[in-house]
C-alpha cells in the first residue's frame, strides 16, 4: 500500500516569512495529492490539490509542487500570517493515505 | 449545501457501553469515509463506502467496530463494547468520486470513553 512521510512535524516562522512542508510517497501509481488545513478543534479542510499531470499549482499565497520522478510534493506558503497557524496534512491517492501532519506556528 | 453533518459533536460514556456515531453526507456524493484521529496515530481511514456498499474496511481496528450505510444520506459507526483506547475524534467525509476527488469533512465527533 501507499506510505506517506511528511516533514517537518512542527514548523515555527515569523509573520511574513515563507513556510515549506514536504511529503514523500511510495506508490508510483498515486495520481492525486491534496493538502488539508486543520485548525485547532476544527475539521480538515482542503486548501489546494494537484494531479500527477501537473508540476505546480498556485492559489494566491499557497502553492504546491510535485516531482513524480522523486515521488515528493511540497506545500509552499508565502507571506505567512498568524491565521495560517494550523496543522497541515498532505495525502496521496492510489489508496488515499494521509501524512502525520505538520503543526505550523506563525508568530506575529 | 449544509456540508457533511455528524452527530453527536461530543460523546462521553463509560467503558463497555455501546456508542453510535452518525453521519449525513453531502447530497449527491457517492463516496463516504470514516476516519479516526488521535495524536499518536494521526488521521486513519477506518472504512469507506461507494453507493452505500462497503468497499474497504481494512482499517477497522477490531470486531468491536462496525459501520453501515442503509441509504445514500445516512451512515453509522458503532463501537460495542467501547474501551478507553477508543477515545478519539471520529470524522466522516464524503466525495463525488473516490480518493482522487476532494473530500469534504464533517465537524467530527469527539468521543471520550471513561
Amino acid at each position: 500500500g501507499e506510505n506517506v512521510e511528511q516533514h517537518p512535524s512542527t514548523l515555527s516562522v515569523q509573520e511574513g516569512d515563507s513556510a515549506v512542508i514536504k511529503c514523500t510517497y511510495s506508490d508510483s501509481a498515486s495520481n492525486y495529492f491534496p493538502w488539508y488545513k486543520q485548525e485547532l478543534g476544527k475539521r480538515p479542510q482542503l486548501i489546494i490539490d494537484i494531479r500527477s499531470n501537473v508540476g505546480e499549482k498556485k492559489d494566491q499565497r499557497i502553492a504546491v509542487t510535485l516531482n513524480k520522478t522523486a515521488k515528493h510534493f511540497s506545500l509552499h506558503i508565502t507571506e505567512t500570517q498568524p491565521e495560517d497557524s494550523a496543522v497541515y496534512f498532505c495525502a496521496a491517492y492510489s489508496t488515499l493515505t494521509f501524512g502525520k501532519g505538520t503543526m505550523l506556528l506563525v508568530s506575529p | 449545501d449544509a456540508g457533511v453533518i455528524q452527530s453527536p459533536r461530543h460523546e462521553v460514556t463509560e467503558m463497555g457501553q455501546e456508542v453510535t456515531l452518525r453521519c449525513k453526507p453531502i447530497s449527491g456524493h457517492d463516496y463516504l469515509f470514516w476516519y479516526r484521529q488521535t495524536m499518536m496515530r494521526g488521521l486513519e481511514l477506518l472504512i469507506y463506502f461507494n453507493n452505500n456498499v462497503p468497499i474497504d474496511d481494512s482499517g477497522m481496528p477490531e470486531d468491536r467496530f462496525s459501520a453501515k450505510m442503509p441509504n445514500a444520506s445516512f451512515s453509522t459507526l458503532k463501537i460495542q463494547p467501547s474501551e478507553p483506547r477508543d477515545s478519539a475524534v471520529y470524522f466522516c467525509a464524503s466525495s463525488l468520486g473516490q480518493g482522487n476527488q476532494p473530500q469534504h469533512f464533517g465537524d467530527g465527533t469527539r468521543l471520550s470513553i471513561l
